[in-house]
């Protein structure tokens, strides 16, 4: 069955970086669009960014537009979200979706930026 | 940037009756791009319309979508105990940003 697996969440001080991995089984991992969807605590649900089958395309909302970039690993069957600059306001659970639209979720790692 | 507003913020009905969530759109777009998501705490959302009337994989046929251009319907026609959640509509595939709305919570009355 498809699985998402988000791993690299974590405490991290303003203006520092992270990297979200998110390992992926069960499908074919190169035929699909993944996105990066987040929730902060108590929140609705934000889209940041998806990325088409190949990796040729790749799209922001523009709340992390400059300051976050999603890759993909079709050998690996890995999706990545670098996140710099990172602020208070990024903290949230972060979502690796698959498909479009967006049919199956993993369930999330939490990111914490605080001092 | 396309803007979903989904209303009312909080519905309060109880088991078996009809759920009506709306999802309007600060411009038209194709129906082909609208979905709706439930969510329960703690867990991640689950796809329930695509297209804006395509049931997902699975999903009861309580379960119905429906509109065009701005304004979009997700209707539950009679709610069940594990319905009570939140409901997000989603525009994707319309341009090159994806929108959620702000979502509908319904609880039991």
């Amino acid at each position: 069955q498809v699985q998402l697996v988000e791993s690299g969440g974590g405490l991290v001080k303003p203006g520092g970086s992270l990297r979200l991995s998110c390992a992926a089984s069960g499908f074919t991992f190169s035929d699909y669009y993944l996105s990066w969807i987040r929730q902060a605590p108590g929140k609705g649900l934000e889209w940041l960014s998806y990325i088409t089958s190949s990796g040729s395309a790749r799209y922001y909302a523009d709340s992390v537009k400059g300051r976050f970039t999603i890759s993909r690993d079709n050998a690996k069957n890995s999706l990545f979200l670098q996140m710099d600059n990172l602020r208070a306001d990024d903290t949230a659970v972060y979502y690796c979706a698959k498909g479009y639209p967006t049919d199956y979720w993993g369930q999330g790692t939490l990111v914490t930026v605080s001092s | 940037e396309i803007v979903l507003t989904q209303s009312p913020g909080t519905l309060s009905l109880s088991p078996g009756e009809r759920a009506t969530l709306s999802c309007r759109a600060s411009q038209s777009f194709s129906s082909s791009y609208l979905a709706w998501y439930q969510q329960k705490p703690g867990q991640a959302p689950r796809l329930l319309i695509y297209g804006a009337s395509s049931r997902a994989t699975g999903i009861p046929d309580r379960f119905n979508g429906s509109g065009s251009g701005t304004d979009f319907t997700l209707t539950i026609s009679r709610l069940e105990p594990e319905d009570f959640a939140m409901y997000y509509c989603q525009q994707y595939g319309s341009s090159r940003t994806w929108t959620f709305g702000q979502g509908t919570k319904v609880e039991i009355k």
